[in-house]
């Protein structure tokens, strides 16, 4: 079984500051990590992705992401933080499945909220 | 750029009424997913396909059906709609490997009144 834990529905940074959206999974094997993003009534977008390469993953938009496996956690970050960023963000973890489908298992999400 | 489209974007429809939601992709890709996602929720897959003519349901019990006659196309269907299926239904793709990122499309609010 594997699941994602996103600690804290809602993070507000002020423009300019670090993000910093943290993801916690649990997975019986090796996992695929994920993060995506979703503005106002739109789909996923897809930001980065780890697939046991190099731990630290640079995505779109300037952020990036680190496996730690000792943590079991794959946290979200972004140095300078932008007006554009305010959005949900969704981390989610797959593993191969038995049969040919592999299923991606999705947080909660967090909402980040950039001020001025 | 979207090339997976989901209409209709928003429905208001009446209990009891049939209906169905689209989704097409215009990648090519083998394998399609439908989500159901309400405020504050995790996303739940209802149901996925991995190629023509096969259909699996997911981890979040619907009673809503799907079917995968051609590649490009993945509808989902509700024979009587209630007011518990108000949510917003979002579809997705993704090429094969087990590591294949999803796309999505921009989803459908269904609202049953």
């Amino acid at each position: 079984a594997q699941s994602v834990t996103q600690l804290g529905s809602h993070v507000s940074v002020s423009e300019g500051a670090l993000v910093l959206l943290r993801c916690n999974y649990s997975s019986s094997v090796p996992p695929y990590l994920f993060w995506y993003v979703q503005y106002p009534n739109q789909g996923l977008q897809l930001l980065l992705k780890y697939t046991s390469a190099a731990t630290l993953v640079k995505g779109i938009n300037g952020f990036e992401a680190e496996f730690k496996k000792s943590e079991t956690s794959f946290h979200l970050t972004k140095p300078s933080a932008h007006m554009s960023d305010a959005a949900e963000y969704f981390c989610a973890v797959s593993s191969i499945n038995t049969g040919t489908a592999s299923k991606l298992t999705f947080g909660t999400g967090t909402r980040l909220q950039v001020t001025l | 750029e979207a090339d997976i489209y989901q209409t209709p974007r928003y429905l208001v429809i009446g209990t009891g009424k049939k209906i169905t939601l689209e989704c097409s992709q215009t990648m090519g890709h083998d394998k399609m997913y439908w989500y159901q996602q309400d405020p504050g929720m995790e996303l739940h897959l209802i149901h996925y396909s991995y190629g023509v003519n096969s259909t699996e349901k997911g981890d979040l019990s619907s009673e809503s059906t799907v079917s995968r006659i051609r590649t490009e196309h993945f509808p989902l269907t509700l024979e009587s709609a209630r007011p518990s299926h108000t949510s917003q239904y979002l579809c997705a793709s993704s090429d094969r490997g087990y590591n294949s990122p999803l796309h999505f499309g921009n989803g459908t609010r269904l609202t049953v009144t």
